[in-house]
């Protein structure tokens, strides 16, 4: 886990409003991803980008949610209008090539979103 | 769609036993991942395998990749207390992109 860092760890949001999650890659880590993980169940690959690019959004949800990795900054998870089935743990990886391999995915320790 | 299966959902054992736990797969893969997750904590990564057959050890972990390539099996052996967690299976997700499947994961209890 040490290097991807995620902020923030701990976000509580009404119905409504808007989250914003960030993630730092690992240093020189070119790769990212966001995961869900809902109360008693496994990771779900959500959107994978490089630098400027989406290369893979087929598990994010049609509306509400995008994700950005711009040049330069962390990667954000943004989610308008949180609704309570919104409230999760929401990961970050990131790796320094194609991640394949898996052992080159790094995992940050996640921040949980909690939608009251 | 691709399902990865763990089973047990969880597990109650005294410290100093061995633990076995499974994960199967609707779908052929060609890598299995074993990750442990702890509590307010992301998911490390144990053991990686690439090859069906591949038996591989970490410690006092070991795993193997299934020979039909669509099974997976860990095994701890003497657990002790710091073995908590929940221990998830992952695979590459299909479609050839990037990313990982994860399974709903085995929760591993230790009572003293």
């Amino acid at each position: 886990n040490a290097g991807v860092m995620q902020n923030p760890r701990h976000l509580v949001r009404r119905r409504g409003q808007e989250a914003r999650l960030r993630c730092s890659p690992m240093k020189g880590h070119s790769h990212v991803y966001w995961y869900r993980q809902l109360p008693e169940e496994g990771l779900k690959f959500m959107v994978y980008l490089q630098k400027e690019n989406i290369i893979d959004e087929s598990g994010m949800p049609k509306e509400r949610f995008s994700a950005e990795f711009p040049k330069e900054g962390p990667s954000i998870l943004r989610i308008q209008q949180v609704v309570r089935g919104d409230s999760a743990a929401y990961f970050c990886a990131s790796s320094p090539r194609t991640g394949r391999a898996g052992n080159t995915i790094y995992f940050g320790e996640g921040s949980w979103l909690t939608v009251v | 769609g691709q399902q990865l299966n763990q089973s047990p959902q969880s597990m109650f054992i005294q410290e100093g036993e061995d633990v076995s736990m499974n994960c199967t797969s609707s779908s052929i893969f060609n890598t299995w991942l074993w990750y442990k997750q702890e509590p307010g904590e992301g998911p490390v990564l144990l053991i990686a395998l690439y090859k069906a057959g591949e038996l591989t050890s970490n410690g006092r972990l070991t795993a193997q990749f299934g020979i039909t390539r669509k099974d997976s099996f860990l095994n701890i052996s003497a657990s002790i207390p710091s073995d908590v967690g929940i221990y998830f299976c992952a695979g590459p997700k299909e479609g050839g992109a990037d990313g990982l499947t994860f399974g709903k994961g085995t929760h591993l209890i230790i009572q003293p």
